[in-house]
């Protein structure tokens, strides 16, 4: 079936490490993918999309890298705080549909 | 700017009772969802509205209805809770159908 899934549930990473989330897709029609931030007890935030024109997307110390050929999407995160503790959901749009969600994995930085 | 807007935040219910869930975007935004989010899985879409006036089912709306009243709230009905309903429930907003999503902050819904 088609899903979006995570390889890791939980990355643990030092403070100042460079952190690296990866998702897999594998509906080649999808055109639009989107991370995600959920902290303890909030709903989940924004942080970065690509679409699939693009192979690379850079905002505040985070970088979204998409892999069309092998249907890999990544967060990488610069730098890595202890406010970048929680769980980071990839997210993709079929065409003009609505999102599907992967489970998410679990960022843990210790100081 | 509020954002995304849920009440309650917190709600418990015994079997069979009945509850809306509200929700308002003050982003002018034209599409809204309802999700729901279980431990150790990511979110599932009850229902959405693409636009006002529309709404339509999403993967798990057994349960659930929705009214979306204008362009700025949408709502989410239980007509008879049940145990299986238990959950965190989110609301959220995006322009379009193919735009990001912005969520609200959610309600904890627990159904004994």
């Amino acid at each position: 079936g088609e899903s979006v899934g995570l390889h890791l549930p939980t990355l643990s990473v030092q403070e100042g490490d460079n952190s690296i989330i990866n998702c897999a897709y594998s509906n080649s029609a999808s055109d639009y993918f989107i991370w995600y931030k959920q902290e303890s007890g909030k709903g989940p935030q924004f942080i970065i999309d690509i679409r699939s024109n693009m192979d690379k997307r850079q905002g505040q110390r985070v970088t979204v890298l998409l892999n069309k050929t092998v249907k890999h999407l990544s967060l990488q995160i610069a730098a890595t705080q202890p406010g970048d503790s929680a769980v980071y959901f990839c997210a993709e749009n079929r065409g003009y549909s609505t999102l599907t969600f992967g489970k998410g994995t679990m960022l843990l930085v210790s100081p | 700017n509020a954002g995304v807007t849920q009440t309650p935040k917190f709600q418990v219910l015994k079997t069979g009772q009945s509850m809306t869930l509200q929700c308002a975007q003050d982003m002018n935004h034209n599409s809204m969802y309802w999700y729901r989010q279980d431990p150790g899985m990511g979110l599932r879409l009850i229902y959405y509205s693409a636009s006002e006036g529309t709404t339509d089912k999403g993967e798990v709306p057994n349960g659930y209805n929705v009214s979306r009243l204008n362009k700025r709230e949408f709502s989410l009905r239980l007509e008879s809770a049940a145990p299986s309903q238990t959950s965190v429930y989110f609301c959220a907003s995006s322009r379009d159908r193919d735009y990001e999503q912005y969520f609200g902050p959610g309600t904890r819904l627990t159904v004994t």
